[in-house]
This record gives C-alpha cells, structure tokens and sequence, in this order.
C-alpha cells in the first residue's frame, strides 16, 4: 500500500523531443505528489508538484498529468535537453503521519545531442 | 527558494571509527528531517525521521545504536555513523520541511569506509 512504482526504469530520448516518465500509487490517502530530479553526486532537487484536486500542472517545460481515478500520475518534459539528462523520482506522501515521503524506484534520462 | 546544508560533502574515514555528517535548513525552520541512503542507482532508501526536541523513529531494519540521529534545533539536524564499517559505505542525503512547504534536500554526503 506504500508503493509507488515508477516506469519506464531508463529512458533514451532525442534532443528536442517528449519525455513521459510515468508512475502508479495505491495509498489514496497520499494528497502530495512531487516530482525530483537528481544529478550524479548531488541531492535530489524539487521540479514540480501537484495535489489531487488538480489533473495537470505546467512549469516551463515540464507538466505533471494526474489521474485520480486510476492512481497515476507522470511527468511530461517538452523539448527535452541535454542538460535535463538525470534521474527523475516521482514521490507521493500525505500532510499527516510525521509526512513520510515515498519515493518511485526512478527513471534515468538521457537526452542524446 | 529554501536551502538545506548538508556538511561534509565527502568523508573518508578507517573501519571502527565514528562519522557525524550535519544537516542544517537555512532559510526555514525545519520542523521534521529525514534522513536517507542511497546506494549507486538505486531510489532514496528512508533511513529514519526526526522532529525537534524528539527522539528519532527508525525505520524496520536500521539499527538505531549505529546511526544515531539528533534533532537539537530547529535548524539542525545531526546523523552519526557509529563504529563505521566498510559496508556502512554510502551516500547519505538528509531532507528537511516545516508543516507547509514541500521537502528540500541537501547535496548528500559520500562516506567511504576503508
């Protein structure tokens, strides 16, 4: 029931183009979903975030598209870069409870020139 | 935006000895951290979380006499690696919130157990 479970595991994509990077919950009590990104050697940074009420969230180049209903919820990155190659976490955790944070298994970007 | 310091970047230390690793937020008042490992591409492994002035809860399997964690302040939180060894080899990133905003990490610390 802690689970979030993060796809696809790595992820090859051409300069310019879509990244989607998707995951799954299945505490419906969670009401906070952000998405980190983290570089080699470095902590995990806050990209974006979104809460249940919401289905989509847009920052820059990046959206969160949320399904409540299905317990999904991914990350759009448009125009992927160069320098958006990264692991990318996706997390789910709820404003009770000591605000445990559960974290996806993460996803390894690479943006090819 | 807020920032959560983690010192030191990189520590090096012989088997048997202890290692104190600082997480600091400073720009907020952390109300709750956490701290994490996490071993070469894999996710953040929670290791336990502590609020100010409490004793820290461990999570199922992480031994709380070798990772000893306070919570002094509100602004500082402390992980000590006790009685290293080589296994105890990691990355460890400390996370830091208060009851309103999301959670901030610090840039983690390498400790390497020769």
């Amino acid at each position: 029931q802690q689970q979030v479970k993060q796809s696809p595991q790595s992820l090859i994509v051409q300069k310019g183009g879509i990244s989607i990077i998707n995951c799954a919950y299945e505490n419906t009590a969670f009401d906070y979903f952000p998405w980190y990104q983290q570089f080699p050697g470095k902590g995990p940074a806050l990209l974006i975030a979104i809460r249940p009420d919401v289905s989509e969230k847009k920052e820059g180049r990046f959206t969160i598209s949320f399904n409540k209903s299905a317990k999904q919820f991914s990350l759009h990155i448009m125009d992927s870069q160069p320098g958006d190659s990264a692991t990318y976490f996706c997390a789910a955790s709820k404003n009770t409870g000591g605000f445990k944070t559960i974290f996806g298994a993460g996803t390894r970007l690479f943006v090819k020139a | 935006g807020a920032v959560v310091s983690q010192h030191p970047s990189r520590v090096i230390c012989k088997s048997g000895t202890s290692v104190k690793i600082e997480c600091r937020s400073l720009d907020f008042q952390a109300t709750t951290m956490f701290w994490y490992r996490q071993f070469p591409k894999q996710s953040l492994m929670l290791m336990a979380t502590s609020n100010e002035g409490s004793k820290a809860t461990y999570e199922q399997g992480v031994e709380k006499d070798k990772f000893l964690i306070n919570h002094a302040s509100l602004t500082l939180s402390t992980l000590t690696v006790t009685s290293a060894h080589p296994e105890d080899s990691s990355f460890y990133i400390c996370s830091a919130r208060d009851r309103l905003s999301p959670l901030h990490f610090g840039n983690g610390t390498r400790l390497t157990v020769t």
